[in-house]
């Protein structure tokens, strides 16, 4: 048990609609990741907060945002939801806000489905 | 094209065998992680490497990092099924805060 938490495990919706998939860092952690990971494309970052602000953002979408709450849980909001969306998305907490220098512990994953 | 290029992407072998993982880039990095992720489950940190030529081991797991810091390998000895699972390196390149995975390998290893 990496000590991150990740709402909900399994997720079925239709393409158009909205989601939100919720994590919980690990106690004392400040920085919270966002990966998707496909079965084409290998797990991917999408973006990192640190103690409540964006530090640094990679490949997610426009229709994709994120935040991080004062209690330093985060959430990833995905709208406009198309079949290729389908993934799992994992959530990722780290001491610091520097990747090169903080490990990062997982969470177990929301595998969505997009029908 | 992948920043790090993982080789083997499959290797199916015998228990007691042993392995070599390899992941390439043209990129320097900071900082290199292997995971191991079982299916259904989130990855798992095994090893940081950081300092150029850098070895690392773990019980029957060595890490090397390449001494310009743009690769690195991970040696199996005796390959147990309790190994089995996709090894994914992470790198955090020198100008930047993201880390970036390699496409995997998948291991199998039979009894």
């Amino acid at each position: 048990d990496s000590g991150v938490t990740q709402t909900p495990k399994h997720l079925i919706t239709a393409t158009g609609q909205r989601v939100t998939l919720r994590c919980s860092p690990r106690s004392g952690d400040l920085s919270v990741y966002w990966y998707q990971q496909s079965l084409d494309q290998g797990l991917q970052f999408l973006i990192q907060y640190y103690n409540g602000e964006e530090r640094a953002k990679g490949n997610i979408l426009e229709r994709f945002s994120a935040q991080q709450f004062p209690d330093l849980h985060s959430e990833l909001n995905l709208s406009s939801l198309e079949l290729g969306d389908s993934a799992l998305y994992f959530c990722a907490s780290s001491e610091g806000g520097l990747a090169v220098y903080n490990e990062q512990f997982f969470g177990p994953g929301t595998r969505l489905t997009v029908l | 094209t992948q920043l790090l290029e993982q080789s083997p992407q499959f290797l199916s072998i015998q228990e007691g065998e042993n392995l070599t993982v390899y992941c390439n880039s043209s990129s320097v990095f900071s900082s290199l992680q292997w995971y191991r992720q079982e299916p259904g489950e989130g990855p798992v940190l095994l090893v940081t490497v950081v300092t150029g030529g850098e070895v690392k081991k773990l019980k029957r797991l060595t890490f090397q990092f390449g001494d310009a810091r743009k690769d690195s390998s991970l040696h199996i000895t005796a390959a147990q099924p309790g190994d089995t699972g996709l090894y994914l390196c992470a790198g955090v390149r020198s100008a930047g805060n993201m880390l970036t995975f390699g496409g995997g390998t998948r291991l199998m290893v039979k009894p």
